[in-house]
C-alpha cells in the first residue's frame, strides 16, 4: 500500500459527460500529480499540483482540468467525454523538495470507460 | 517521439536465473532515471532509481546502470523469482537539481517480464 488513495475504482460513463477523479495524497506529501495510461501506452504525465498551486503540465487536454485542495487532495475533472479518454488514470504524491529527487508514490488508479 | 523507449514488450526468464531489462532515452537533460514494477489493477510501485551522476546503484536483488554516452540504462534482477513476474516501466525527469520541478516524469510503453518456475 503506497499510502496514496483514488476514488472511485471505475468509472462508467457516456460520451459528452463530466466525471471527476479525486486521490489523495501521502500524508506529508505536497505534491499531487496526474498520468493517464491508455492502451498499450506507458503513463503519460497530465498535470502536478504543489501545496494547492499548479506545478507543471503535460499533454493535458483543454477538457480536462485539476485542482488541490487545502487539505491537499486533488481532483482532475474531465468534460465532454470522448471515447479515447477511456484509460487508467493514476495520480501520485511525493514531498517535492527543492533542488532534489523525491520519489512519486502512485495510487491505484482509476479505470473511466466511456461508452 | 518518444523520449524513453523499452523497446522489448515482454521478456520470458527462468526463475533463479538473471533478468536484464532495458531501456533507452534521448533526452540528455534528463537528471534522474527511475524503474516501477507493476502488477495488473495495481498502481506502479517504485522499485529503484540512478542520478546522472551515476552509473550504477544496487538494491538487494535489483541493480540499475547507466551508460549516459549511450542513453541506455538496463535493470537486472538476480536472481528472477516468480513473484518479479510484472510489467516493468523505465521513467525518466529532466533536471531538478537546478530547481526545476520533477513533475513530467517520461515513462517508457513498459516490458512485461514473466519468470517461469
Amino acid at each position: 500500500d503506497s499510502g496514496v488513495t483514488q476514488t472511485p475504482k471505475h468509472l462508467i460513463t457516456a460520451t459528452g459527460q463530466r466525471v471527476t477523479l479525486r486521490c489523495s495524497p501521502r500524508s506529508g506529501d505536497l505534491s499531487v500529480y496526474w498520468y493517464q495510461q491508455s492502451l498499450d501506452q506507458g503513463l503519460q504525465f497530465l498535470i502536478q499540483y504543489y501545496n494547492g498551486e499548479e506545478r507543471a503540465k503535460g499533454n493535458i487536454l483543454e477538457r480536462f482540468s485539476a485542482q488541490q485542495f487545502p487539505d491537499l487532495h486533488s481532483e482532475l475533472n474531465l468534460s465532454s467525454l470522448e471515447l479515447g479518454d477511456s484509460a487508467l488514470y493514476f495520480c501520485a504524491s511525493s514531498v517535492e523538495t527543492s533542488g532534489r529527487w523525491d520519489t512519486q508514490y502512485f495510487g491505484p488508479g482509476t479505470r473511466l470507460t466511456v461508452l | 517521439d518518444q523520449q524513453v523507449k523499452q523497446n522489448s514488450p515482454s521478456l520470458s526468464v527462468q526463475e533463479g536465473r538473471i533478468s536484464i531489462l532495458n531501456c533507452d532515452y534521448t533526452n540528455s537533460m534528463f537528471d534522474y532515471f527511475l524503474w516501477y514494477k507493476k502488477y495488473p489493477a495495481e498502481g506502479p510501485t517504485f522499485l529503484i532509481s540512478i542520478s546522472s551522476i551515476k552509473d550504477k546503484n544496487e538494491d538487494g536483488r535489483f541493480t540499475v546502470f547507466l551508460n549516459k554516452s549511450a542513453k541506455h540504462l538496463s535493470l537486472h534482477i538476480v536472481p528472477s523469482q516468480p513473484g518479479d513476474s510484472a510489467v516493468y516501466f523505465c521513467a525518466a525527469s529532466p533536471r531538478v537539481r537546478y530547481g526545476g520541478s520533477q513533475g513530467n516524469l517520461i515513462f517508457g510503453k513498459g516490458t512485461k517480464l514473466s519468470v517461469k518456475p
